[in-house]
């Protein structure tokens, strides 16, 4: 079935540095792709998303391609800010019709001043 | 437009107690979901409905768990009996069928404590 995979383990980097996160997946046929966020104590809210190859979701100074020759749709910024520190997941729907989204394991992101 | 609503934000109970969870989706919207989230599991889909019809519930933990939704505007998940184990935070998600991308909608989260 549809699948996400995120990179390992938690991001510490410092005010201003460029963040990268990685997302790959395996899918059959053609999802949409999507980056939710999610600040301390909140739920989840949607950051950007794509909907067909070459693609690009932008939001809040945050980017992502739609990749489909590497299946990747990896979430960049230029200059975090302490406000940034969340926890990001990748994810896709199956297209199916059911509405149905699969998530990866989330990225904790830690910005420090 | 309120967002999805979950009651209560915070419960801690005692293991064997029952616990019920509520959603109230964004008005309109035919999709509701039920998820897990742990530091060890991560968010887990636990059931989903379609027009109030469960279509999902494969990830239901087990029996003690179970989740109704008797009408458009309201869902429960109830916890009988619960277990230090299920100590997490649940999240209630709903969306809109016919759109493309199948943005989902998060509520707040209940954080359940389970002594």
């Amino acid at each position: 079935g549809n699948s996400v995979t995120q990179m390992e383990g938690p991001v510490t980097l410092s005010e201003e540095a460029f963040l990268t996160i990685n997302c790959t997946y395996t899918a059959t046929g053609y999802p949409s792709l999507f980056w939710y966020v999610q600040y301390p104590g909140e739920g989840l809210q949607l950051l950007l998303k794509a909907t067909k190859a070459d693609d690009k979701g932008s939001n809040k100074g945050f980017e992502a391609t739609y990749r489909k020759e590497t299946t990747s749709f990896h979430l960049e910024k230029g200059s975090v800010q302490v406000s940034d520190s969340a926890v990001y997941f990748c994810a896709l729907s199956d297209r199916e019709g059911n509405n149905r989204l699969a998530f990866g394991k989330g990225n904790q992101v830690v910005v420090i001043p | 437009d309120a967002g999805v609503i979950q009651s209560p934000r915070h419960e801690v109970t005692e293991m064997g107690q029952e616990v019920t969870l509520r959603c109230k989706p964004i008005s309109g919207h035919d999709y509701l979901f039920w998820y897990r989230q742990t530091m060890m599991r991560g968010l887990e889909l636990l059931i989903y409905f379609n027009n109030n019809v469960p279509i999902d519930d494969s990830g239901m933990p087990e029996d003690r768990f179970s989740a109704k939704m008797p009408n458009a505007s309201f869902s429960t998940l109830k916890i009988q009996p619960s277990e230090p184990r299920d100590s997490a935070v649940y999240f209630c998600a709903s969306s809109l069928a016919g759109v493309a991308y199948n943005e989902q909608f998060f509520g707040p989260g209940t954080r359940l404590t389970v002594l």
